[in-house]
């Protein structure tokens, strides 16, 4: 049983499309992670969701715009691409420690995003 | 604000050679550290983690690490490297009151035979 699953794996696409990545988690955490990891593998946090609410937006373009439709899946769609986009999108899930900080980090796979 | 560092963005060893990858980390709390691994083409998987208790911890692989609240470091250890090491090593940590994991920028661990 794959624990948090991305689709597609390989996405690539034209200048000025629209894409969508969707992610699911099985493992019945609240909270749910975007990543961005360029090609120097720096690891970027976009976005974060808590029981389908948005508590982390770091300064992404508003071209990108994170949807969840329930706890179990956290999907990120794309505007007008650039080739700035190109990179690899990882989708986390972790559990809330009661009062304290956050567990381990649960990865995807990622999805490797060309940008043409 | 949270902070992780990790030393040299390449390390180079010799399989059967002792593995050492650094990391420190600023706070002014209690924190938990962890440690991942990327395999090409892969996600990341946890190797350890601290988060109260027992300093050294043992992890996935014949990994550990100590952490060393008065020097603030969590660096991780392997005694005898092998080949199939050769990944990108990431030091993480998260604080409590804190939404989010910071990471390190990555140790690239290569493995000489």
């Amino acid at each position: 049983d794959t624990a948090v699953s991305q689709t597609p794996k390989y996405l690539v696409t034209q200048m000025g499309n629209d894409k969508s990545i969707k992610c699911e988690q099985n493992l019945g955490h609240d909270t749910m992670y975007w990543y961005k990891q360029d090609s120097k593998k720096f690891l970027k946090i976009m976005f974060s969701y808590n029981n389908k609410e948005l508590i982390i937006n770091e300064t992404v373009p508003n071209r990108f715009s994170p949807k969840s439709p329930d706890k179990a899946h956290l999907n990120l769609h794309i505007n007008s691409l650039e080739l700035g986009d190109s990179a690899v999108y990882f989708c986390a899930s972790s559990p809330r420690l009661a009062g304290g900080p956050l567990g381990e980090q649960f990865f995807g796979p990622g999805t490797r995003l060309t940008v043409l | 604000a949270q902070s992780v560092t990790q030393l040299g963005s390449h390390v180079s060893v010799s399989e059967g050679a002792l593995v050492l990858l650094r990391c420190n980390y600023s706070s002014s709390v209690p924190p938990y550290l962890f440690w991942y691994v990327q395999y090409p083409n892969q996600g990341l998987q946890l190797l350890l983690k601290y988060t109260t208790g027992a300093t050294l911890v043992k992890g996935i692989n014949g990994f550990e690490a100590e952490f060393k609240k008065s020097e603030t470091s969590f660096h991780l250890t392997k005694p005898s490297a092998h080949m199939s090491d050769a990944a990108e090593y990431f030091c993480a940590v998260s604080f409590g009151g804190y939404q989010k994991v910071t990471f390190g920028t990555g140790t690239k661990l290569q493995v000489i035979p």
